[in-house]
């Protein structure tokens, strides 16, 4: 459960896009995903999470999809909006965090 | 959701001292952690506070370089001891759920500490 890669590292969206960041993990027994939204000088905030027996979860603007063949999830903005920014984590599990991602929603 | 205030929010120290932070949390909680994110850096989790018993650490964390207390279910301390710059990070308490088992996390604002 160690090994989680984050893409991409930094990424900027003009406000009303969509902004996709995408986690791949390698213990296939791994079954709870949450992400993160870290804004400066802030702890890290938990938006959403999945578990394994569901593909798709979405809460108003964020959705998460999870594939578990392929070891993989990822986080979906739409209707971005300023306030949209910040650094955003995925994890695995409780203890295993991606590299993040820096969000920058341009107005 | 817990509400979760730690203390100090920033310190600025010298090489050879230790620090002691604070997490106190508005409910009773089981589970209460301490990470590590060094400067643009993800998360790094030091230990587990145990309450009423030694806390558990991660590869490269001991305890006589983080000690940890865990003295109730609302309040744990961890000190960064003999600091050098390259402890200069931020320190971060979280909690999950509350008494239950609850894999959901909440994090305190964290302490910036600075190493000269």
């Amino acid at each position: 459960g160690e090994n989680v890669e984050q893409h991409p590292s930094t990424l900027s969206v003009q406000e009303g896009d969509s902004a996709v960041i995408k986690c791949t993990y390698s213990d296939s027994a791994s079954n709870y995903f949450p992400w993160y939204k870290q804004e400066l000088g802030k702890g890290p905030q938990l938006i959403i999470d999945i578990r394994s027996n569901v593909g798709e979860k979405k809460d108003q603007r964020i959705a998460v999809t999870l594939n578990k063949t392929a070891k993989h999830f990822s986080l979906h903005i739409t209707e971005t909006q300023p306030e949209d920014s910040a650094v955003y984590f995925c994890a695995e599990g409780q203890f295993y965090f991606g590299t993040g991602t820096s969000l920058t929603v341009i107005p | 959701s817990a509400v979760i205030s730690q203390k100090p929010s920033r310190d600025i120290c010298q090489r050879g001292t230790s620090l002691t932070i604070q997490c106190q949390v508005d409910s009773q909680v089981t589970m209460m952690f301490w990470y590590r994110q060094q400067p643009g850096q993800s998360l790094t989790l030091i230990a587990t506070a145990n309450q009423g018993s030694e806390a558990t650490y991660e590869s490269g964390f001991v305890i006589d370089k983080f000690p940890i207390s865990r003295p109730n279910l609302t309040f744990s301390t961890l000190t960064v001891s003999n600091m050098s710059p390259e402890d200069s990070s931020i320190y971060l308490c979280s909690v999950a759920g509350g008494l239950a088992t609850n894999e959901k996390l909440f994090f305190g604002s964290g302490t910036q500490l600075s190493v000269l």
